[in-house]
């Protein structure tokens, strides 16, 4: 069974572009969950979609949003970009029944010069 | 004050030491309990979760968690080198979304 995939493995952008980051939950999974993992702030919960819809959001700006397709693989859009927005974004996927016990995939690494 | 509280070392221990790691939170709905592991620029891996209160055990690692301190422990016993990583705590309750600690950063010396 095919773990969380996330692509592409790294993105580098230039302030104010926007980047689109890639997420296929656990085979048979309906939910996906974002994190950004930024230094010195730590992994910090962005947004969750389960069964195509936005379920719940961080304290994000608008410019974070994202959506959830019918094979429930999801896509996070970042506009606007900023320096600060160079992180590590990590996408997880619950296993079991349990939401609450998630996996992470290995993350796109954004760098925005 | 942070929700999930975790101190973020270094700890450094000669192999085959006993690594202890713990958090504090302030979030009395948290019911599930989570270490992580995570090597440098990887995604982070689950090694043990927890519901509620009480221990669980795997193999070299233990997990404590105590709802009425608010306090949560992880023991790794004979420590090896490939044990060397960031350790997260992560906490949640009914929304889903995980709170996590700072994260440890340990270094297992041969």
């Amino acid at each position: 069974e095919a773990g969380v995939t996330q692509s592409p493995t790294h993105l580098i952008k230039t302030r104010g572009q926007q980047a689109t980051l890639r997420c296929s939950p656990i085979s048979g999974h309906t939910s996906v969950y974002w994190y950004q993992q930024a230094l010195g702030l730590g992994l910090q919960f962005l947004l969750w979609y389960d069964e195509g819809e936005e379920r719940n959001r961080g304290n994000f700006p608008p410019r974070f949003s994202g959506r959830q397709f019918p094979n429930y693989s999801s896509e996070l859009n970042v506009n606007a970009l900023e320096l600060e927005d160079s992180a590590l974004y990590l996408c997880a996927s619950p296993e079991g029944i349990a939401k609450n016990i998630q996996y992470f995939g290995a993350g796109t690494r954004l760098s925005v010069l | 004050q942070k929700e999930v509280e975790q101190d973020p070392g270094p700890l450094s221990v000669p192999e085959g030491a006993i690594v202890s790691l713990n958090c504090t939170y302030s979030n009395s709905a948290f019911q599930y309990f989570m270490w992580y592991r995570q090597y440098s620029r990887k995604g982070p891996e689950l090694l043990m979760y927890t519901y509620s209160s009480g221990n669980k055990e795997d193999g070299r690692f233990t997990a404590q968690v105590d709802k009425s301190s608010k306090y949560i422990s992880l023991f790794i016993r004979d420590s090896q080198p490939s044990d060397s990583a960031t350790y997260l705590c992560a906490m949640s309750a009914g929304d889903y979304k995980l709170s996590f600690g700072a994260g440890t950063t340990v270094t297992v010396r041969a």
